[in-house]
């Protein structure tokens, strides 16, 4: 069964803190996605990697950055977390190269930013 | 450019009744379509996609989708709705190696 992780649930921060989002999925896929949910919005694409230590920006990278380590796991990071930050946050993976591969979700993480 | 537009946010539907969610996709180009479900408290998951073939998708759960290309929608129906059905429905649309989502339509199941 496929299986894509999130560090955490629930988790509430700062504002100014440095927040880390994890991913992990188990499924040997290149493609790893970070995508914010807010209502009335739907998902929208933060940041993307086709493989390790490559990453691309999606259509609201500002604020965030990601660091991708290792082909499993897929980071988001939140340099100085900011009240308008405060979102679910869902991390996807699929396979490289078909435009038609399913992309397979995290549960997501519910983050709060006082 | 592509794009996604889900026409309802919200149907509400009583159960065993039929259900149809609206979806319209503006694009240049062949397009491979999707349907993702979300129930509460959870990720997305694949409900069907349509790449090339049969215009007439059928997915999990009983749900099945049209693709109509002169009409550019992907409208997804069920013919008998259960409680277990609520969830947020997501209609998207590939762009190379990226999905585009629409907004989302909330599924409300009414006793």
């Amino acid at each position: 069964d496929v299986k894509v992780t999130q560090s955490s649930r629930y988790l509430v921060k700062r504002t100014g803190e440095k927040v880390f989002l994890e991913c992990v999925q188990d499924m040997d896929h290149e493609n790893m996605f970070w995508y914010r949910q807010d209502p009335g919005l739907g998902l929208r694409l933060i940041y993307f990697s086709y493989d390790v230590k490559m990453k691309e920006k999606g259509d609201i990278p500002e604020g965030y950055s990601v660091s991708r380590e290792k082909k499993e796991r897929f980071s988001l990071i939140l340099e100085s977390a900011s009240t308008n930050q405060t979102s679910m946050y869902l991390c996807a993976s699929s396979f490289l190269g078909e435009e038609y591969e399913t992309q397979y979700f995290g549960p997501g993480t519910r983050l709060l930013v006082l | 450019a592509q794009s996604v537009t889900q026409l309802d946010s919200q149907v509400p539907v009583f159960e065993e009744a039929p259900v149809e969610l609206r979806c319209n996709y503006s694009s240049s180009v062949s397009v491979y379509l999707f349907w993702y479900v979300q129930y509460p408290n959870q990720g997305l998951q694949l409900l069907l996609k349509y790449l090339s073939g049969s215009t007439l998708v059928k997915g999990i759960n009983g749900f099945e989708a049209e693709f109509n290309k002169s009409q550019t929608s992907f409208h997804l129906r069920k013919p008998s709705v259960h409680i277990s059905d609520t969830a947020e429905y997501f209609c998207a649309v590939s762009l190379e190696d990226k999905i585009i989502f629409g907004k989302g339509t909330r599924l409300h199941i009414l006793p």
